[in-house]
């Protein structure tokens, strides 16, 4: 399958501070990603859809001042959390979907552990 | 809206037995596709196996296969020789058609899978 990278695997960072994480598509464009939110033993939750060259399409309840994400290129779409809380700590997942080999397949990252103290 | 849902929070099989994961689904669509994720305790998301709904055939991929119905909106998953890197949490997933809502994947809750040696 295509390979998602995501970077860091893991994030500590003070309140009040912002976070960048990137995720990039390593063997295909992808002109869309998506970025999820998950739980300790619970399912992914959508928090956006990033679509290259254009505005990110955000969830109902994902306050967009707060998850900026931005896709300026067909590989590489980046989320920043700005003045993060403790509640934001959360594990964060993105996927690129894959249109190139005719199955049209979201293709996962590692994840991205953040800690906000 | 589709949903999709997922009966069984926790599974357990024994090493070289079968177990089978139920996953329904809620819709009104007439095209879409339906994917069994695995998430390790690597929490790196892979995709297991692919339905897609205008096929009769049920999907297999190896030792997994699925159960498709689609006019009871069923889609579960068999482990046939269950292996003990199978152990992980199961996501069912459905996606509408590409050019409905751009390719978003709603999960269920997901089941995790034991697998005793």
């Amino acid at each position: 399958g295509a390979v998602v990278s995501q970077h860091p695997s893991w994030v500590i960072c003070k309140s009040g501070t912002s976070v960048k994480i990137e995720c990039r598509s390593l063997d295909f464009q992808a002109t869309t990603m998506f970025w999820y939110r998950q739980f300790p033993k619970q399912s992914l939750m959508l928090m956006a859809t990033s679509n290259e060259g254009s505005k990110a399409t955000y969830e109902q309840g994902v306050e967009k001042d707060k998850f900026l994400i931005n896709h300026a290129s067909l590989t590489l779409s980046t989320l920043t959390v700005t003045s993060a809380h403790p509640e934001d700590s959360s594990f964060y997942i993105c996927s690129a979907l894959d249109r190139g080999r005719g199955t049209d397949t979201q293709y996962f990252g590692p994840g991205t552990r953040l800690t906000v103290l | 809206a589709q949903t999709v849902t997922q009966s069984q929070p926790e599974m357990s099989v024994q090493e070289a037995e079968t177990v089978t994961l139920s996953c329904t689904y809620d819709t009104s669509e007439s095209d879409y596709y339906l994917f069994w994720y695995k998430q390790p305790p690597s929490r790196q998301m892979i995709l297991v196996i692919r339905q897609e709904a205008y096929k009769q055939q049920n999907a297999t991929e190896n030792r997994f296969s699925v159960n498709f119905q689609k006019a009871a909106k069923s889609f579960s998953l068999k482990i046939s020789d269950s292996q003990l890197g199978d152990a992980a949490m199961y996501f069912c997933a459905y996606r509408s058609p590409i050019y409905n809502q751009g390719g978003k994947l709603i999960f269920g809750q997901g089941t995790e899978l034991s697998v005793k040696p």
